[in-house]
């Protein structure tokens, strides 16, 4: 299966406050799991990227939390601002028979209210 | 621009019309992807170039649908006798060979076809 699976499908959040976005995926040989921050007009921009054998990475107020034997993995904005309102996609990497390949998430449209 | 540079940002077709959208990857990166992006959907995988390699086509919805890309440059999508479910927009992505192992891919804005 080369799929990945994403909920909510939007989010409203206030400012300040923490916004949440969750993945699931099959295919266990996906081997990195990116997140995309896409405003609208814009192609999608990498925000942040996990491997699978780390269970969490922070970078700034963006953290991945990340469980293997669940095949779920999840965003959290901390502290969150009206310059996050944006579409994010979450990732999984694959390879086979020599092409690599990105499968992304439908998408979580987050808006941050002032 | 040192980005990905995608041509014609707006193109406007009538059905039954062939188009051709054009990528400009960053240079040096050897690979280069096209995606589909339907309105209020995820990314869809069309087609993955990757230097001299044989392309990976897997992603292509039909016959209709093709792609070429000279060396490690230029790309064009071409899409005959557009359908109405082929509005979209389209997104071209390139990367280095270091890069795209960790999933870090570089998209242009997009071309944004409508099929009338």
């Amino acid at each position: 299966q080369q799929q990945v699976k994403q909920s909510p499908q939007s989010l409203i959040v206030q400012k300040g406050g923490i916004s949440i976005i969750n993945c699931a995926y099959e295919n266990t040989a996906f081997d990195y799991f990116p997140w995309y921050q896409q405003f609208p007009g814009k192609g999608p921009a990498l925000l942040i990227a996990i491997r699978p054998d780390v269970s969490e990475k922070k970078e700034g107020r963006f953290t991945i939390s990340f469980n293997k034997s669940a095949k779920q993995f999840s965003l959290h904005i901390m502290d969150s601002q009206p310059g996050d309102s944006a579409t994010y996609f979450c990732a999984a990497s694959i390879t086979q028979g020599g092409s690599e390949k990105l499968v992304f998430g439908k998408g979580t449209k987050l808006t941050v209210n002032p | 621009g040192a980005g990905v540079s995608q041509s014609p940002s707006n193109k406007v077709t009538e059905k039954g019309k062939d188009v051709e959208l054009r990528c400009d990857p960053i240079s040096g990166h050897t690979a280069l992807y096209w995606y589909r992006q339907r309105l209020g959907q995820g990314l869809e995988f069309l087609i993955y170039f990757q230097g001299n390699s044989a392309p990976d086509k897997s992603g292509l919805p039909s016959d209709r649908f093709s792609a070429e890309r000279t060396g490690e440059s230029v790309s064009t999508l071409t899409i005959q006798r557009t359908q109405q479910e082929d509005s979209a927009v389209y997104l071209c992505a390139s990367s280095s060979s270091i890069k795209k192992r960790t999933g870090e891919l570089f998209f242009g804005e997009g071309s944004r076809l409508t099929v009338l």
